[in-house]
């Protein structure tokens, strides 16, 4: 079972819409959360951490954490064709180093 | 302020060859940890290093070894390099050595081995 799953995709979704990116980890132990966008080519770019239960928003970008369900979910509003790229999400576990494992992520492609 | 840097973009070996790779962190940064990402997969995580001393190895073989040094940078060494190996090795700097702390990666280097 990955540590760390995620629907590949693609994921289409018209211009201006809402895209739902979503997450699932196994380790209960996990205790910090992060979505990373990364376009072909390219390194990760962190867009944000969540730790809580509950939203945390920045800008057009929400993330969501269900720590009973062991979910973790990225809502994108009113999507640009400039967010077509692939999505990581990526649990962190509580320790002293820095054992964060990512998902394979999820291609998101924005429709002009 | 720049963002972690790392050498080279790309570089090419050959079977049974060693190579090296550079990062440089954020400034203020004490941690660096090495990735492997192979087409289509995450990240995986190789090292991290946080004041000089090795704080986590994920599930690599000995021919991978790293170390940093007294300004932060950090270098990746491959021994007896396998077509398996060729992969973007990306470098992650954050403040601090636990998972709570955000990482930020570098643009990579793109390894071919042939």
């Amino acid at each position: 079972q990955k540590e760390v799953e995620q629907n590949s995709g693609p994921l289409s979704v018209p211009e201006g819409a809402i895209a739902s990116l979503n997450c699932t980890y196994s380790d209960r132990v996990s205790q910090s959360f992060f979505w990373y966008r990364q376009y072909s080519g390219k390194s990760p770019e962190l867009i944000m951490s969540i730790y809580s239960n509950g939203d945390k928003e920045d800008g057009r970008f929400t993330a969501q954490l269900n720590k009973a369900s062991q979910y973790v979910s990225l809502l994108i509003r009113d999507s640009q064709p400039s967010d077509s790229a692939t999505y990581l999400c990526a649990a962190g576990a509580s320790g002293g180093y820095q054992k964060v494992t990512f998902g394979t992520g999820t291609k998101l492609q924005v429709i002009p | 302020d720049a963002g972690v840097t790392q050498s080279p973009t790309h570089l090419i070996k050959t079977r049974g060859q060693h190579v090296t790779l550079r990062c440089s962190p954020i400034s203020g940064h004490k941690s660096v940890s090495w990735y492997q990402q192979v087409l289509g997969q995450g990240p995986q995580f190789i090292f991290q290093y946080y004041e000089k001393e090795e704080r986590g190895r994920g599930n690599f073989p000995d021919r991978f070894s790293a170390r940093q040094f007294p300004n932060y940078s950090s270098e990746l060494n491959v021994n007896a390099l396998l077509l398996g190996d060729s992969a973007l090795y990306l470098c992650a700097s954050s403040l601090g050595a636990g998972s709570g702390n955000e990482q930020f990666f570098g643009p990579g280097t793109r390894l071919t081995v042939l």
